[in-house]
């Protein structure tokens, strides 16, 4: 299997900040890495695929970047709606797998 | 646009089989080059991918859960299902059906998710 290690674990942010979330594969993954955002009580919902599209209705201060095995997630400049747990997940192969998820608190 | 909704028991005792059905609407489960999948998130904790079955019923599994899941497909029904054998408390979770793009190779759109605690 492949593992996803994010970090950090979980940050704190003021409105306007830029926020950068990592994401780590065990192995190269080519670019076959999604972004989602998930609140509290809610399903996740997918920001970013192909490691740098950006999903159709997501705010362009949502930006990633990456190739291989290191990813980056970043907000250009955090929203209050932005408050979240974000996770990312590797398509290459199965079986398809999460990482543990970075949490941004106020 | 396609949405997914999840139903079944929300109590399951350890031992039996957790049962749950996903409906689509808004599209075909047959059309395009889509994976309907199940995947599952304990209180306070990650996502764990269960496994995904294509319109033909062809399937993949979790090798971490295959000895216990099988997933179906009812296309007449515009449904698929899981079913968990021989459940444990460890397996009470939030459960998610999603649809996997697998030419983008992402889930997307979700259902909003049903719990489902075993316990007795």
């Amino acid at each position: 299997d492949i593992q996803m290690t994010q970090s950090p674990f979980s940050l704190s942010a003021s409105v306007g900040d830029r926020v950068t979330i990592t994401c780590r594969a065990s192995q190269s993954i080519s670019n076959y890495l999604n972004w989602y955002q998930q609140k509290p009580g809610k399903a996740p919902k997918l920001l970013i695929y192909a490691a740098s599209s950006l999903q159709s209705g997501v705010p362009s201060r949502f930006s990633g970047s990456g190739s291989g095995t290191d990813f980056t997630l970043t907000i250009s400049s955090l929203q209050s709606e932005d408050y979240a747990t974000y996770y990312c997940q590797q398509s290459y192969s199965l079986p398809l797998t999460f990482g543990g998820g970075t949490k941004v608190e106020i | 646009q396609v949405q997914l909704q999840e139903s079944g028991p929300g109590l399951v005792k350890p031992s039996q089989t957790l049962s749950l059905t996903c409906t689509v609407s808004g599209g075909s489960i047959s059309s395009g080059s889509y994976y309907w999948s199940w995947i599952r998130q304990p209180a306070g904790k990650g996502l764990e991918w269960i496994g995904r079955i294509y319109s033909s019923g062809s399937t993949n599994y979790n090798p971490s859960l295959k000895s216990r899941v099988t997933i179906s497909v009812d296309t007449s029904k515009n449904q698929f299902s899981l079913k968990l054998s021989s459940v444990t408390a460890a397996d009470t979770a939030v459960y998610y059906c999603a649809r996997y793009d697998s030419s983008l190779g992402r889930f997307d759109p979700w259902g909003q998710g049903i719990l489902v605690t075993v316990s007795s």
